[in-house]
């Protein structure tokens, strides 16, 4: 998988929307944009996935740069709940290609 | 529908000695995963299967060897445990494989493995 690569850290007033990037200028064109988070103790838990086009689901948003060379994970609205470890990984197909490494992620902190 | 369930949560093991942890998923899943996680890291994958009977090695697979026998179940082995072993390892599944648009992983909530 391409290489990807995003703050350590990050904090948030709770309510307020939050953006988090993630720089992937390696990415090939048929790289999937993937985002899971982890919760304190708990196992990661899928956010959202896209290819191209920006994507919405309950969780969260998925804004992909035109260039493909970045994307943003924005929550609309953080709550105490969103407090957690974002991944941000791209998943391609082929040979190699279910070699899946997740990074230190981004450190995500909703201040109340 | 209970997802991925993982056993047993916690689990002390004396080096040298040897386990088996059992990941189930009631999906139909599938593809299934076994990563370690250890203190801020992030995951690294062990050992991965594409299907029933299937197995293949992922980025750190020594000291650990898999089986899959069934569908739902994807078992994680250590012959001779070692203090670097020690960790939490998750296990996960998906419906799809790796760059297709119907991925999405779904973990289990982890075992705590300590060898001392």
């Amino acid at each position: 998988d391409a290489k990807t690569t995003q703050p350590n850290s990050m904090e948030s007033n709770e309510e307020e929307p939050v953006h988090l990037p993630c720089n992937h200028s390696t990415i090939s064109g048929t790289d999937y944009i993937h985002w899971y988070r982890q919760l304190p103790s708990q196992g990661p838990e899928y956010v959202i996935h896209g290819l191209t086009s920006n994507v919405n689901n309950r969780m969260a948003s998925l804004a992909i740069a035109e260039d493909r060379k970045s994307s943003t994970l924005i929550l609309h609205r953080a709550t105490l709940r969103d407090a957690a470890v974002y991944y941000c990984i791209l998943r391609s197909s082929g040979a190699g290609s279910y070699q899946l490494t997740f990074g230190k992620g981004t450190k995500l902190s909703v201040i109340p | 529908n209970a997802g991925v369930t993982q056993t047993p949560k916690f689990r002390v093991l004396k080096t040298g000695q040897s386990m088996t942890l059992l990941c189930a998923q009631d999906m139909n899943h599938e593809y299934m995963y076994w990563y370690r996680q250890d203190p801020g890291m992030g995951l690294r994958l062990i050992h991965y299967s594409v299907g029933e009977g299937t197995t293949a090695k992922g980025e750190v697979p020594d000291g650990y060897n898999v089986s899959r026998l069934k569908k739902q179940n994807f078992l994680l082995g250590l012959e001779s445990a070692a203090p670097s072993q020690t960790s939490v390892y998750f296990c996960a599944s998906s419906p799809m494989g790796a760059g297709t648009s119907g991925e999405k992983l779904f973990f289990g909530s982890g075992t705590q493995l300590s060898v001392l």
